[in-house]
């Protein structure tokens, strides 16, 4: 059974500085990983999705790569604002039929000016 | 496109109520999902339709829930009778295709409250 696992839950930084989300799963025979940023009170929304066949996708100052092998995942974010405080979920297809996705719990960003 | 539109946002509701959420998945998408999100238990599937038809119903904890979609446009989940462990914000989603092939969009979620 895929598990997905975020570390750390919660992650404080000042205003500038580059940081590192962590993902891990379980079942390596994936065929994508998505990313996806939810403010408080609000829905989610899709940052980045990599197919298996990929190892990075960039959009702005977000960067996702992925490593099937090793079951992890990373979303580097650059020159951290205030304004990427949110939580941040990353999710695969919940079995080989892809039909659906299973969530890690996320990890609360917080940044401070 | 407007995006997935769930209503109502915010629902308040006694213990022993019949609650019904809805939503409007993105036009010409043809899964929809209905997730459940709480604090302890994180995001979780609830059931998939593929082609408006109920695909896997296997995460809908007990009888009490039952969703439906009568059309490409309009899916309800209801809930009879509500209790209070039913509280939590409940996300309807769509996708163009099978997740394993593109991005899945979330609605804005409906917060359930049962008392």
């Amino acid at each position: 059974k895929q598990e997905v696992t975020q570390i750390p839950a919660a992650l404080s930084v000042p205003e500038g500085e580059n940081l590192v989300l962590n993902c891990s799963f379980t079942d390596s025979a994936i065929y994508n990983l998505q990313w996806f940023r939810q403010d408080p009170g609000k829905g989610l929304t899709s940052l980045l999705l990599i197919q298996s066949s990929q190892r990075e996708q960039t959009s702005g100052r977000l960067n996702a790569s992925l490593d099937k092998s090793s079951g992890r995942s990373t979303l580097y974010i650059a020159a951290s604002q205030p304004g990427d405080s949110a939580t941040y979920l990353c999710a695969v297809p919940i079995n080989q039929a892809g039909t659906a996705l299973i969530f890690g719990k996320g990890t609360t960003l917080s940044v401070s000016s | 496109d407007a995006g997935v539109i769930q209503s109502p946002r915010h629902e308040v509701t006694e213990m022993g109520q019949e609650v019904t959420l809805r939503c409007k998945p993105i036009s010409g998408h043809d899964y929809l999902f209905w997730y459940r999100q709480t604090m302890m238990r994180g995001l979780e599937l609830l059931i998939y339709f593929n082609n408006n038809v109920p695909i896997d119903d296997s995460g809908m904890p007990e009888d009490r829930f039952s969703a439906k979609m009568p059309n490409a446009s309009f899916s309800t989940l209801k809930i009879q009778p509500s209790e209070p462990r039913d509280s939590a914000v409940y996300f309807c989603a769509s996708s163009f295709r099978a997740p394993i092939y593109t991005e899945q969009f979330f609605g804005p979620g409906t917060r359930l409250t049962v008392l």
